[in-house]
């Protein structure tokens, strides 16, 4: 089972600031089967990013993935109000599918 | 408008079961694979099931392997997990979520569409 460890567990950011979440797994990620998911809360999950860079239709360009093997990133480069959200990678290149942990990028 | 509605939640004793639904709309959904997700009351995401395009090939968390049951009735769009001998830790909003088409699939599949989820809560 690949493990995805999410980093940090909570950002503390303004709006404006740029955001870097991080993604560790414990072993390759599959040709780079990784995505990043927004949830707010009482939502569902929202896909941001897939194969690691690539982003989903109608996501903002201040959204951007990297990455590869077990290192991945997510940036955001200029937070607006509603960027404020958890934030999930998951790898869906091998069974069983994971997520990590999550970061709570919260308003400061 | 593409479109998953989860129903069939509900609060239940352990022990017992429940069949969920989803029932998909704007898309062909005979030609997608498909996925449950679940998160627990302020944890994570969890994979729970995963289930081709065909029902040819159907995989399961550990945590819920030889309890449920995922299956699909592609005539009537609609998506199904039957959850069965539930446990207090099977507590959690239950996401049916679009993997991707048969004819183009990466690994299994990012979800680019969920649903708003069903809640099911196993207690006395």
């Amino acid at each position: 089972e690949i493990v995805l460890t999410q980093s940090p567990g909570t950002l503390s950011l303004s709006p404006g600031e740029r955001a870097t979440l991080s993604c560790r797994a414990s072993q390759s990620v599959s040709i780079s089967y990784l995505a990043w998911y927004q949830q707010k809360p009482g939502q569902a999950p929202r896909l941001l990013i897939y194969g690691a860079s690539s982003r989903a239709t109608g996501i903002p360009d201040r959204f951007s993935g990297s990455g590869s093997g077990t290192d991945f990133t997510l940036t955001i480069s200029r937070l607006e109000p509603e960027d404020f959200a958890v934030y999930y990678c998951q790898q869906y290149g091998s069974s069983p599918l994971t997520f990590g942990g999550g970061t709570k990028v919260e308003i400061q | 408008e593409v479109q998953l509605v989860e129903s069939g939640g509900g609060l239940v004793q352990p022990g017992g079961s429940l069949r969920l639904s989803c029932a998909a709309s704007g898309f062909t959904f005979s030609s997608y694979n498909m996925k449950w997700v679940r998160q627990a009351p302020g944890k994570g995401l969890e994979w729970v099931s995963y289930i081709s395009s065909s029902s040819s090939t159907i995989y399961y968390a550990d945590s819920v392997k030889g309890r449920f049951t995922i299956s699909r009735d592609n005539a009537k769009n609609s998506l199904y997990l039957q959850v069965n001998s539930l446990r207090a830790e099977d507590t959690a909003v239950y996401y049916c979520a679009r993997a991707c088409s048969s004819t183009s699939c990466y690994g299994f599949g990012y979800m680019d569409v969920w649903g708003k989820g069903t809640t099911v809560t196993v207690s006395s």
